[in-house]
């Protein structure tokens, strides 16, 4: 079993410019998590998928952030005019959605530098 | 007052010793909690996850929660050098049907040869 995977790992971006994001979650996983954590914080919620429905996007994710999850697979995060303080590792998580609770397993994240 | 608190630290224990971590929470119907381990630029890593009211053991770590008083703690006993990592309190809040995390900002652990 494949842990989650992201790609890619690293991105470097010139202010303004777009960049996506992909997130393989674990097979058979149906809940799919974005964050984003900064140096010194733990990382914050920015939007949830189940299944291919995106179902909750935080106030975090101005509209310059947009996610999909085609088909219930993968998922992207797309940043569009990048500013400075997008800066940050950004996290995918999945759940099996099953049982009593839902335990989040995290990809290796992908680090956003914005010069 | 923010939803999940931890001191920060860097808390310094000797090797062989019992390495204590604190959170507490202010959402009261919170449900699920989780711990995670996170070692300096990487993703955080599952360690224990806890339910209900009490201890949970898994190998050297024992998860403690007690709604009531909304703190959850997380004990590693003979702590290693390779236990140094920053340790993270996740809170599941009441009410949400997605099931989103609530992360504290982290305890830094540094375990002394």
């Amino acid at each position: 079993d494949t842990g989650v995977s992201q790609d890619p790992r690293h991105k470097i971006t010139k202010r303004g410019q777009n960049v996506t994001f992909r997130c393989d979650p674990i097979s058979e996983h149906n809940r799919l998590y974005w964050y984003r954590q900064t140096l010194g914080q733990g990382p914050e919620f920015l939007t949830y998928f189940q299944n291919e429905a995106q179902l909750e996007k935080s106030r975090l994710l101005s509209d310059r952030f947009s996610a999909e999850r085609p088909k219930g697979s993968f998922s992207t995060l797309e940043i569009q005019r990048t500013e400075q303080g997008d800066s940050a590792m950004y996290l995918c998580a999945s759940s099996a959605g099953t049982g009593y609770s839902y335990e989040q397993y995290f990809g290796p994240g992908t680090r956003l530098t914005v010069t | 007052q923010k939803e999940v608190e931890q001191n920060s630290g860097p808390l310094s224990v000797p090797e062989g010793a019992i390495a204590s971590l604190n959170c507490t929470y202010s959402d009261r119907g919170s449900q699920s909690f989780f711990w995670y381990r996170q070692y300096s630029g990487k993703s955080p890593e599952l360690i224990m996850s806890i339910y209900s009211n009490g201890d949970k053991e898994d190998g050297r770590f024992t998860a403690q929660l007690n709604k009531a008083s909304q703190y959850v703690s997380l004990l590693i006993r003979d702590s290693q050098p390779s236990d140094s990592a920053t340790y993270l309190c996740a809170v599941e809040p009441l009410g949400g049907a997605t099931n989103k995390l609530i992360f504290g900002t982290g305890t830094l652990l540094a375990v002394q040869p």
